[in-house]
């Protein structure tokens, strides 16, 4: 089956040490994101790539990056995790062309990976 | 700014109970409405979506939802509900001219008893 795939699941590291969060998919989509969510709180987005071009939400800290070697892998890198960093770290995909709406919107539906948690000790 | 807010955080139902989730947006004009559900160790799955037209919308698993532009409101729904919809339901709101970013709410907790 065509799938959102993350790894690890859980994922644990020291404080300061950097860390590197994976996903890739069989679906074909060049739209790929990466979401955060910390406990009790909403799925927040980090950043996401179009094909190659990286789109970075403003308030995205600096310790986050993230690369995308091809269509179907992701990396998300925390280059100095500190405790606040702990959370689920998602990984969706889309594909821009998915349905055309009215007013010339499209919309690109987003499909979720089961995330991996990270504990930063 | 779009917001989301659900109001209940956790809630809990007997099983064959009927449900609804409440979901309130703030956006300055008709923006898209989502519904996810996350199981346990799984990703995010989309229940349904509104972007335009008949104000009900069908979705999976026996869901619905009513979108309320007088209440900016986007209340899930379920006549009956079964053991296995125990998730966290999340309320999202995407501006038509950006669908790539969705912006969530902090979700509801169902638990569902026998």
């Amino acid at each position: 089956d065509a799938m959102v795939i993350q790894n690890p699941r859980y994922q644990v590291t020291q404080f300061g040490k950097p860390v590197t969060l994976s996903c890739s998919q069989t679906l074909n989509h060049n739209v790929m994101y990466w979401y955060q969510q910390k406990s009790s709180q909403a799925p927040k987005l980090l950043f996401h790539y179009y094909d190659k071009d990286f789109n970075n939400e403003a308030d995205t800290p600096d310790n986050f990056q993230s690369r995308r070697p091809n269509t179907s892998f992701c990396f998300l890198d925390i280059r100095s995790p500190g405790l606040g960093d702990a959370a689920m770290y998602l990984c969706a995909t889309s594909r821009d062309d998915t349905v055309w709406l009215a007013g010339g919107y499209s919309y690109n539906e987003q499909f979720f990976g089961p995330g991996t948690r990270l504990t930063v000790l | 700014a779009q917001s989301v807010t659900q109001p209940d955080i956790h809630i809990t139902v007997s099983e064959g109970a009927s449900l609804e989730l409440r979901c309130n947006y703030s956006y300055g004009a008709t923006p898209y409405l989502f519904w996810y559900v996350q199981s346990p160790g799984q990703g995010l799955q989309l229940l349904l979506k509104y972007f335009s037209g008949d104000t009900l919308v069908q979705g999976i698993k026996g869901f619905e939802a009513e979108f309320k532009r007088s209440q900016s409101s986007f209340n899930l729904r379920k006549p009956s509900v079964h053991w296995s919809d125990a998730a966290e339901y999340f309320c999202a709101v995407g501006a038509p001219d950006n669908t790539d970013k969705l912006i969530f709410g902090t979700g509801t907790r169902l638990q569902v008893f026998p």
